[in-house]
């Protein structure tokens, strides 16, 4: 079966400072690695996707994930904070051979000025 | 190109009334998903339709839940009767035929009182 965790409910972060969200996962294969984010009232939004080749991933707002397969890991990264990052963000998993994505419980960002 | 869009975005419902959601998905994506998201918890896959059919529903919680494509396009889920512990947000997703990420709408959340 596969999985993702998120260790932690919350991340503090002050702005300009870099921040990292991480997420381990689990899983039988080779793994398709998801990053989404909701803002306040919105929907989820893609943020990024590791399916095959260069480890380190960019996406969109200048986040980046880097995936690493012998810690099982594939923890989101951005160099300089910004208070428009407070957001929830989700990790989630896809097996290549399906279309369902599992999902850790979400990680709240707080970026303070 | 509008996104996935889902009605109502909030719905409060007494125990033991009936409740449907509505997904209109992003035109010309054939695979629509539901997922829920019980309070703190992950987000989880409830079921996948390919086109009209349903390709995957092994996230259906129960028979109390019914979910229709009829047509290909727009999806309903209908929650009958409602039960507490139905509450949650009730996400919809959409994409392309191979395509790897799935795009969501805002979600409809689902109180049951």
């Amino acid at each position: 079966a596969q999985s993702v965790a998120q260790p932690e409910d919350q991340v503090n972060v002050a702005e300009g400072n870099p921040l990292t969200v991480k997420c381990t996962y689990s899983v039988s294969g080779n793994p398709y690695l998801f990053w989404y984010v909701q803002y306040p009232n919105r929907g989820l939004q893609f943020l990024l996707k590791y399916i095959t080749g260069d480890n380190l991933v960019k996406g969109s707002y200048g986040f980046e994930a880097e995936f690493n397969k012998s810690q099982t890991s594939f923890h989101l990264k951005k160099p300089s904070a910004l208070v428009s990052d407070s957001a929830l963000y989700f990790c989630a998993v896809r097996d290549p051979s399906g279309y369902a994505l599992n999902f850790g419980k979400g990680t709240s960002l707080l970026v303070t000025p | 190109e509008a996104g996935v869009t889902q009605f109502p975005s909030h719905s409060v419902i007494e125990k033991g009334q009936t409740v449907t959601l509505r997904c209109d998905p992003i035109s010309g994506h054939d695979n629509l998903y539901w997922y829920r998201r019980v309070m703190g918890k992950e987000i989880k896959f409830l079921l996948h339709f390919v086109k009209e059919s349903k390709q995957d529903e092994s996230g259906m919680p129960n028979n109390r839940f019914l979910a229709e494509r009829t047509g290909g396009t727009y999806s309903t889920l209908k929650v009958q009767p409602a039960e507490l512990e139905d509450s949650g947000v009730y996400f919809c997703a959409s994409s392309q035929v191979g395509g790897l990420e799935a795009f969501f709408g805002q979600g409809t959340r689902l109180t049951v009182v």
